[in-house]
């Protein structure tokens, strides 16, 4: 089916250590942004694209690097895992004006990271 | 900068009953949509309705509609006849554009008792 995989599903990493969360879309959306979403609280933005090779930051980009080599793919990477960096990520995508595709931004199902 | 706030952390409603959810927002952009999402238990987020800035006239999808008072920025969500499988988290979001980003309030948890 068409959409956002987002991979892995859960993680669980010890402080320091780092990782990439994958994020890939087949719908040929030129924009793609990551958020996360602590309990009780909206999604922040942490950083988007709105093509490839073009990135920049959103409210909350520290401690976060991503890279856009192609249209499909967005990873996040975590440099060197903390506590407070224990939450729900989410990617979405959109095409070049979101308001006017059927749905909006189309999201991913989420990963929950817990950093111990 | 963008700001979107939602100021009902927890509502709930009876089933058949109507509800409505509130937002304000500010930005300095004359370019934007508004969108209200749905996150049920499962995460999914989920497109409810969205309203261009540029119309006037309130968007309506089935059971959900919207006051748009551009104006005050305000955009509230109205729930009529509560089902409840309406019980999830309600986002407000306002997209810009330009910079093709969105911004999310915090939510509104909603709950419909049978």
């Amino acid at each position: 089916n068409a959409g956002v995989t987002q991979t892995p599903k859960f993680q669980v990493l010890k402080t320091g250590q780092s990782m990439t969360l994958q994020c890939a879309q087949d719908m040929n959306h030129e924009y793609m942004s990551w958020y996360r979403q602590d309990p009780g609280m909206g999604l922040r933005l942490i950083h988007y694209s709105v093509g490839a090779g073009i990135t920049d930051q959103g409210e909350v980009p520290n401690g976060y690097n991503v890279s856009r080599s192609t249209t499909e793919d967005f990873p996040l990477r975590l440099l060197s895992a903390a506590p407070s960096q224990t939450s729900v990520y989410f990617c979405a995508s959109s095409k070049r004006n979101a308001a006017t595709s059927p749905y909006g931004y189309t999201f991913g199902s989420g990963t929950r990271l817990t950093v111990v | 900068a963008q700001t979107v706030t939602q100021s009902q952390p927890e509502m709930s409603v009876q089933e058949a009953e109507t509800v409505t959810l509130s937002c304000t927002y500010d930005t300095s952009e004359s370019n934007y949509y508004l969108f209200w999402y749905k996150q049920p238990p499962s995460r999914q987020m989920i497109l409810v309705i969205r309203q261009e800035a540029y119309k006037q006239q309130n968007a309506t999808e089935n059971r959900f509609s919207v006051n748009f008072q551009k104006a005050a920025k305000s955009f509230s969500l109205k729930i009529s006849d509560s089902q409840l499988g309406d019980t999830a988290m309600y986002f407000c979001a306002l997209y810009n554009t330009n910079a093709g980003k969105s911004t999310f309030g915090d939510g509104t948890t909603l709950t419909v008792k049978p």
